[in-house]
């Protein structure tokens, strides 16, 4: 496609309930990457993957959350058992590959948790 | 690891004044820099990165930023704003040797006021 495409754009859940959030890249692009964005905050880190795998995922918060990329292209992150604390913008962006610096950002997805 | 500091988490100017909007940063190793604009509803785009090469880099639309290696600094400037301007911008930085992902500041809102 055109741009990075997540869906669905607003997303709102119950504490305790299961969301999977989805990453559309542009086609090609081999590096995918998701972060978090807090109210007044800068975007954080979450994982990447490089093709299907995942190549770091040192910034997921903790075992409720998890990603997959079974195919190389749709990526689809999945937080289990959601806290009120997991509310932010979930953001989601791509690149050719991890050496071309200044990947495209999707709109994201915001999640409320009440 | 690696840290960023925006200085500033608000910036008010009139239209066609200069601004500076001030980034440092803290790492260890040698590291690639950008900086990004997320306008109003919208997503985060990519204004200008500095990754190798002469130290003052430019964007399209008149912004520019200078990489300071002893101050560890990647302040960004303008000399004259417009209202379209408005939004807010982050600092990010990137070590050179890995999977790509990206470290935040915390963001500076650039309100241009007419």
């Amino acid at each position: 496609g055109a741009g990075v495409s997540q869906t669905p754009s607003n997303k709102v859940t119950e504490k305790g309930k299961y969301v999977e959030l989805r990453c559309d890249p542009i086609s090609g692009h081999t590096a995918l990457y998701w972060y978090r964005q807090s109210l007044g905050q800068g975007p954080e880190f979450l994982i990447y993957f490089q093709g299907t795998g995942a190549a770091d995922d040192s910034g997921l918060p903790n075992d409720r959350f998890f990603a997959v990329r079974p195919e190389g292209s749709v990526s689809t992150l999945k937080i289990q058992r959601t806290e009120r604390g997991d509310s932010a913008v979930y953001l989601c962006a791509s690149s050719p590959n991890r050496h071309n610096y200044g990947y495209t950002f999707g709109s994201g997805t915001r999640l409320t948790v009440v | 690891a690696q840290s960023v500091t925006q200085l500033d988490s608000q910036v008010p100017v009139f239209e066609e004044a200069p601004v500076e909007l001030r980034c440092n940063y803290s790492s260890s190793v040698s590291v690639y820099l950008f900086w990004y604009v997320q306008y109003p509803n919208q997503g985060l785009q990519l204004l200008l990165k500095y990754l190798s090469g002469s130290t003052l880099v430019e964007s399209i639309n008149g912004f520019e930023a200078e990489f300071n290696k002893s101050q560890t600094s990647f302040h960004l400037r303008k000399p004259s704003v417009h209202i379209s301007d408005t939004a807010e911008y982050f600092c990010a930085v990137s070590e050179r040797s890995n999977t790509g992902k990206l470290i935040f500041g915390q963001g500076t809102t650039l309100q241009v006021k007419p």
